[in-house]
């Protein structure tokens, strides 16, 4: 199994909280997302990082930042949190982008 | 618009049977397929890809057809055992911007493995 961890593995917080959620690899692998998963709509990826400090929009980023200081490490900020995104979260790497390899989640509540 | 589409949101098949997952997808610039499984409180799981040269790739129980033309693969498992059951995400890429590609994810099918 690829080298991928979360923290924290469950969380409630209170809505207008902010939160962050860390994604850490032992992989070395270049690249690495953040997808949510919901019912009814599969995985939808949120944000990702071909690099550090490099990071790009997916196509249900509106009220999530990411930072990428160093490759081992990617984090998921909530600046404000709202019951909307009480989901279960993914992290993923990849060595050349093909592949996809996910962590094994973070379930979010949002009150 | 929802550009992978698994059209069975759920799938039942004995023990022993050939489970057939299908996936088809509209954007004709995809290259590559991947299938995922995924257990309850867990993360998704690599199981096998195909890229857009090829027609067929085998591993184990596991086999993935894609036709192009049709713009359509599936996930053949034989025989099915129980612990197959699990949801089965269809995923696509688009290589061809040279850069920074993503893979876009149908909505998953949960097959069901009865002993």
């Amino acid at each position: 199994d690829a080298g991928i961890t979360q923290s924290p593995r469950h969380k409630v917080t209170e809505t207008g909280t902010p939160v962050t959620l860390r994604c850490h690899q032992t992989e070395n692998h270049r690249y690495m997302y953040w997808y949510r998963q919901d019912p009814g709509h599969g995985l939808r990826l949120i944000h990702y990082s071909y690099g550090v400090k490099d990071t790009d929009k997916g196509e249900v980023s509106d009220g999530y930042s990411v930072s990428r200081s160093k490759t081992e490490d990617f984090l998921l900020t909530l600046e404000s949190a709202t019951s909307s995104q009480t989901s279960v979260y993914f992290c993923a790497i990849s060595r050349d982008q093909r592949e996809q390899f996910f962590g094994p989640g973070t379930r979010l509540t949002v009150l | 618009d929802q550009q992978v589409k698994q059209n069975s949101p759920s799938l039942s098949v004995q023990e022993g049977r050939i489970s057939i997952l299908n996936c088809d997808y509209t954007n004709s610039m995809f290259d590559y397929f991947l299938w995922y499984k995924k257990y309850p409180a867990e993360g998704p799981t690599f199981l096998i890809s195909i890229s857009s040269i090829k027609d067929k790739n085998e591993d184990g129980r596991f086999t993935v057809f894609l036709n192009k033309s049709a713009k359509h693969l599936s996930l053949h498992i034989v025989p099915s055992q129980p612990g197959d059951s699990a949801v089965y995400f269809c995923a696509a890429s688009d290589g061809s911007g040279g850069s920074n590609y993503k893979l876009t994810f149908g909505k998953g099918t949960l097959l069901t493995v009865n002993p």
